[in-house]
């Protein structure tokens, strides 16, 4: 079955700083890779996520990478503010009428104003 | 529109008792899932309904966890003589399923579940 890596387990940055958090997956089937943010005691709320048909994507301070060759994928945050603290997850999927989500152990991302 | 919902919010239980976790997915969506939580871990995935039937219940640890969706739409995890290593949220996500979607999984609150 599909495993996913994601490094590291924790981040701390200054308000205004880059995040960057990085994960491998293992099944080269895989083509669907979402990424979760889950405050403290709520849902896990997605975020971004990327199609393997694509190798970057970005929604406003958040971007995402795919490198298909090399079975990775980032997440990267711009211009951190302390309400992007929380713990994020990737998570890869291949699609054939579902989805079973491979979630990775989780980033516990924290900006200091 | 209404989110994913999950009943009770907090389920606390005494081994070997027997509980039932509720989920009101979103309406519409056929695909309903359920995952587990335990600290500092991502969710890991227990069964995957399409409809009423499932069709992958391969997460599942053990015969004593069990899962219905007699209607296509509520759906109940069901666990029985619980032990203390089920303790965990229990989360349960939907999603719109069709040919060539890449279903966007709407995760509920969870059921944080404790077995004393």
């Amino acid at each position: 079955g599909e495993n996913v890596e994601q490094h590291p387990s924790t981040l701390s940055v200054q308000e205004g700083d880059s995040a960057v958090i990085k994960c491998t997956y293992s099944d080269s089937a895989s083509n669907y890779f979402p990424w979760y943010k889950q405050e403290l005691g709520k849902r896990p709320q997605l975020i971004i996520d990327i199609r393997s048909n694509v190798g970057e994507k970005k929604d406003q301070r958040i971007a995402v990478t795919l490198n298909k060759t090399a079975k990775h994928f980032s997440l990267h945050i711009t211009e951190t503010q302390p309400e992007d603290s929380a713990v994020y997850f990737c998570a890869a999927s291949w699609d054939s009428g579902y989805s079973t989500l491979t979630f990775g152990k989780g980033t516990m991302l924290l900006v200091s104003p | 529109g209404a989110g994913v919902s999950q009943t009770p919010s907090n389920k606390v239980t005494e081994k070997g008792k027997y509980v039932e976790l509720r989920c009101d997915p979103i309406s519409g969506h056929t695909a309903l899932y359920w995952y587990r939580q335990s600290l500092g871990q991502g969710p890991e995935f227990l069964i995957y309904f399409q409809g009423t039937g499932a069709a992958d219940d391969s997460g599942l640890p053990n015969d004593r966890f069990f899962a219905v969706r007699p209607e296509g739409s509520v759906s109940t995890l069901k666990i029985q003589r619980t032990e203390r290593g089920d303790s965990a949220v229990y989360l349960c996500a939907s999603s719109f399923t069709g040919a060539g979607f890449y279903n966007e999984q709407f995760f509920g609150p969870g059921t944080r579940l404790t077995v004393l």
